[in-house]
């Protein structure tokens, strides 16, 4: 079965909003990366995480390790914001990341 | 800092020849992974090194599929007789090392037809 599971698949917010994505892990994950990739299909860094809490402007993302899930939260949601987020989660010192299938946000004026 | 580089950014190829991909790493970054990107399969992790050394190619499909790390400012991933399911945007990412983030490239992307 998946390893990661991304929930929803997509999101259509409006511009202002606030909204949640979220990732429930079936391994033991250790640490937790987000990622936004553009319609160019690159793939930008948005949150590494241990089990905690990091917030960057309008976004926050949480890991919770022993719950095995991660949010990632957009506050004031903007035309910019849009794209397809991806969750991504690797096990002790093994370095492999395993991906979600991404959720794909359009943000609308 | 240039960031993860991966050459060509498109490639067409026919059937049966042959594909290489490139890869040049973060300078410093110990890890260098190989991911494909299909709309079916998502994101799929092919290959991985650490300084230099294949450490898990479980995701490489075993008969035309082959990669190498020849030194540590590049890798390469071979196709030889490329397969229209070959077709998909092949992802290349460093990092420091264990427990650290990943910065990918731009990826190449193979259409074989």
């Amino acid at each position: 079965g998946d390893k990661v599971k991304q929930s929803p698949s997509a999101l259509s917010l409006q511009e202002g909003t606030n909204s949640a994505l979220r990732c429930n892990f079936s391994i033991a994950a250790t640490t937790v990366q987000w990622f936004l990739q553009n319609p160019r299909g690159s793939l930008m860094n948005l949150f590494y995480l241990v089990p905690g809490t990091k917030e960057n402007g309008r976004l926050k993302s949480a890991f919770d390790s022993k719950e095995s899930y991660s949010t990632l939260h957009i506050r004031d949601a903007q035309l910019e914001d849009s794209g397809t987020y991806f969750c991504a989660a690797a096990v002790s010192n093994y370095n492999v990341l395993y991906f979600g299938s991404g959720t794909k946000l359009t943000v609308e004026p | 800092n240039a960031g993860v580089i991966q050459t060509p950014r498109h490639k067409v190829t026919g059937k049966g020849q042959e594909a290489t991909l490139w890869c040049e790493p973060i300078s410093g970054h110990s890890a260098v992974f190989w991911y494909r990107q299909t709309i079916v399969q998502g994101l799929e992790f092919l290959t991985y090194f650490r300084n230099q050394a294949p450490i898990d190619d479980s995701g490489m499909p075993k008969e035309r599929f082959s990669a190498q790390m020849p030194n540590q400012s590049h890798s390469t991933l071979k196709i030889q007789s490329t397969q229209p399911q070959d077709s998909a945007v092949y992802l290349c990412a460093s990092s420091l090392g264990s427990n650290s983030d990943y910065t990918f490239g731009s990826g190449t992307r193979l259409l074989v037809i």
